[in-house]
């Protein structure tokens, strides 16, 4: 149980392009979901917290214009990098909380690779 | 602002040998823990967590780790390494002022197993 999934696990894009990540869980409902990035060799850093039916929050010094998140629904939660330009490469995660396994937990997707050309 | 310090980018150990990744906290007031893996190009697995209760959590692949108030700290052990042990490991905490909420993640150590 448990399970996070990601789409797409790698992208490619030209810089001033938009791309957008999706994030799901597969076998519980969250109404809380996460985003991190990665940069090489180095840990995550929280980007901002998606609740759902409303606007996520974002942590200190991420631009929340450039980084668009929705939480649709119960299972799907999407993070659009707009403009995106080379510095935005990195590995996104998503993590979701699962209520019935306590609210501590956090259960990661396998990560997206973004590449901006 | 809650901190998280793992010794050592990198720790190697032959494959049979003792494992310690070490983790220290900075709070006055215990966080939840946690220790993750992640292996290449790959999202976060949950190795184990600490919250309340016993100070010695046992977690999946063998794993465990100890809860030490007095030293502030949730070193991660494994009494034999085996080469599919090879990853990095995140120590993470989940802070009072979050409401135990989020997560922040220490810089990771790198585990290298030798044959």
């Amino acid at each position: 149980g448990a399970v996070v999934s990601q789409h797409p696990s790698w992208v490619i894009c030209k810089s001033g392009t938009s791309v957008k990540i999706e994030c799901r869980s597969l076998d519980f409902q969250a109404t809380t979901m996460f985003w991190y990035r990665q940069f090489p060799k180095q840990s995550l850093m929280l980007m901002a917290t998606s609740n759902e039916g409303s606007k996520a929050t974002y942590e200190q010094g991420v631009e929340k214009d450039k980084f668009l998140i929705n939480h649709a629904s119960l299972t799907l939660s999407t993070l659009t990098v707009t403009s995106a330009h080379p510095e935005d490469s990195s590995f996104y995660i998503c993590s979701a909380r699962d209520p019935s396994g306590g609210s501590d937990t956090q259960y990661f997707g396998p990560g997206t690779r973004l590449t901006v050309l | 602002a809650q901190s998280v310090t793992q010794l050592g980018s990198h720790v190697s150990v032959s494959e049979g040998a003792l494992v310690l990744l070490r983790c220290n906290y900075s709070s006055s007031v215990p966080p939840y823990l946690f220790w993750y893996v992640q292996y290449p190009n790959q999202g976060l697995q949950l190795l184990l967590k600490y919250t309340t209760g016993a100070t010695l959590v046992k977690g999946i692949n063998g794993f465990e780790a100890e809860f030490k108030k007095s030293e502030t700290s949730f070193h991660l052990t494994k009494p034999s390494a085996h080469m599919s042990d090879a990853a990095e490991y995140f120590c993470a905490v989940s802070p009072i002022n979050t409401g135990f909420q989020k997560l922040v993640f220490g810089t990771g150590t790198r585990l290298l197993v030798s044959p």
